[in-house]
């Protein structure tokens, strides 16, 4: 199973949007609608930012986001706070039973 | 409050063999489905293995037959024995719950090096 693919880094200025994009196949993301996100500081174990596509887990705040749209699935963080600064990873279940990550993001806020 | 807390990583050459232990606070593992994830030094996240609350088990193709979750119900825990090392192995891992398809609580993190 082949990891899915997500872009290096993404940057903005703090208060602006940015999208990270997340794209697998139709036997992943285009699948099942088993899309997360997690949020990866250096040094530090992942966080669930984004389950199920859309939804968020309690204390994860209304500025990030997540669509899917056939094989690819996105995150969006509104309003960009310098805290926002760490590794962004996407995730989803897989028609074997298995489990795919992305290589990972670097959002750097300028 | 959940708390994962993994132990057991350091050096080991080539072919050798190491266990994993992943405590768990605030649920209990037997109701739960338990994972390991790990991470290659600067590279993505990996699933490597999964034991579900019935006690069924499943592998990443690169582990299979190498590596064996089970739990121990009496201490809470998790472990993942692993067996024939190689260095493609070398990476933190991370016991994390399965909730629903995602992984809703994850540990700190173990170091695993595997080199001569």
């Amino acid at each position: 199973q082949s990891a899915l693919t997500q872009p290096a880094s993404v940057s903005g200025s703090p208060g602006q949007s940015i999208t990270i994009s997340c794209t697998g196949t139709s036997n992943d993301i285009g699948y099942y609608n088993y899309v997360s996100w997690y949020q990866q500081y250096p040094g530090k174990g992942p966080k669930l930012l984004i389950l199920d596509r859309t939804d968020r887990p309690s204390g994860v705040f209304n500025r990030f986001s997540g669509s899917k749209s056939g094989n690819t699935a996105s995150l969006t963080i509104s309003g960009l706070q310098a805290e926002d600064a760490a590794n962004y990873f996407c995730s989803s279940y897989t028609r074997t039973n298995t489990w795919v990550f992305g290589g990972g993001t670097t959002v750097t806020v300028l | 409050e959940v708390q994962l807390v993994e132990s057991g990583g350091g050096l080991i050459p080539p072919g050798g063999s190491l266990r994993l232990s992943c405590a768990a606070s605030g649920f209990t593992v037997s109701g739960s489905y338990m994972a390991w994830v790990r991470q290659a030094p600067g590279k993505g996240l990996e699933w490597v293995s999964i034991i579900y609350a019935g006690g069924s088990t499943y592998y990443a193709d690169s582990v299979k037959g190498r590596f064996t979750i089970f739990r121990d119900t009496s201490k809470n825990t998790v472990s993942l024995q692993m067996d024939s090392l190689i260095a493609e192995d070398t990476a933190v891992y991370y016991c994390a719950r399965e909730n629903g398809w995602l992984f809703d609580y994850w540990g700190q993190g173990t170091l695993v090096t595997v080199s001569s």
